[in-house]
């Protein structure tokens, strides 16, 4: 099992240009979710859904849309990427959303630079 | 609105008991508190979760008072690789997940 997996690792954008994060899950989990860490921050929740066919926004969804597109997988995009938004994107995912809440397994993280 | 508060660096020794701290108010009362670690250039992972009083797994320990307006996590006998970022997470009464800021632990030899 490969758990959690994330693409690109490393992405460089220029203020305006859009992008796709994707993330895929294979231990048939229900629930997935997008954070973002800022250098020396805590994680913040971008979007989740809780199970195949709904999203909701986290804390701070502005500038980010979400696709579940079947139980495995769920990206982020950013449609105008924006100097605010370099940070590091984890994508996570757990067997349901709770509560009492489920162990999230985390993937690699996807490093994103926006200049 | 739930919020969780947790010192943010600690120092430590190699061999030594390291105990960290999570406040947290307005928590659900059906939900647990969980911590995880990590490590520079990783995603966080999964260390150990309660709902009451101490659980106890291979890695660490977890007490948690009948308030369960606080918990805190216990490594014991540290080494270097425990050297990492530790966060906290509750569940609010509005079963939002709320995350700790994390607390950066630093093990010296």
């Amino acid at each position: 099992n490969a758990g959690v997996t994330q693409t690109p690792k490393f992405q460089v954008l220029k203020t305006g240009q859009s992008m796709t994060l994707q993330c895929a899950q294979d231990m048939n989990h229900n629930s997935m979710y997008w954070y973002r860490q800022d250098p020396g921050m805590g994680l913040r929740l971008i979007y989740y859904s809780a199970s195949e066919g709904t999203t909701d926004k986290g804390e701070v969804p502005n500038g980010y849309n979400v696709s579940r597109l079947n139980k495995r997988e769920f990206s982020l995009r950013l449609e105008s990427a924006a100097p605010s938004q370099t940070s590091v994107y984890f994508c996570a995912s757990s067997e349901t959303l709770a509560p009492p809440q489920e162990t999230q397994y985390f993937g690699p993280g996807t490093r994103l630079l926006v200049l | 609105l739930a919020k969780t508060t947790q010192p943010i660096s600690m120092d430590s020794y190699e061999g030594q008991e390291v105990n960290i701290t999570c406040s947290h108010n307005n928590i659900a009362t059906n939900d647990y508190i969980t911590w995880y670690q990590q490590f520079p250039s990783q995603g966080p992972r999964f260390i150990i979760q309660g709902y009451k009083t101490k659980v106890t797994n291979e890695v660490a320990s977890l007490f948690i008072p009948a308030d369960r307006k606080s918990s805190t996590l216990s490594l014991p006998r540290v080494s270097l690789s425990d050297t990492a970022v530790y966060y906290c997470l509750v569940g609010d009464s509005n079963y939002q997940l709320i995350w700790g800021a994390g607390t950066k632990l630093i093990i010296k030899p």
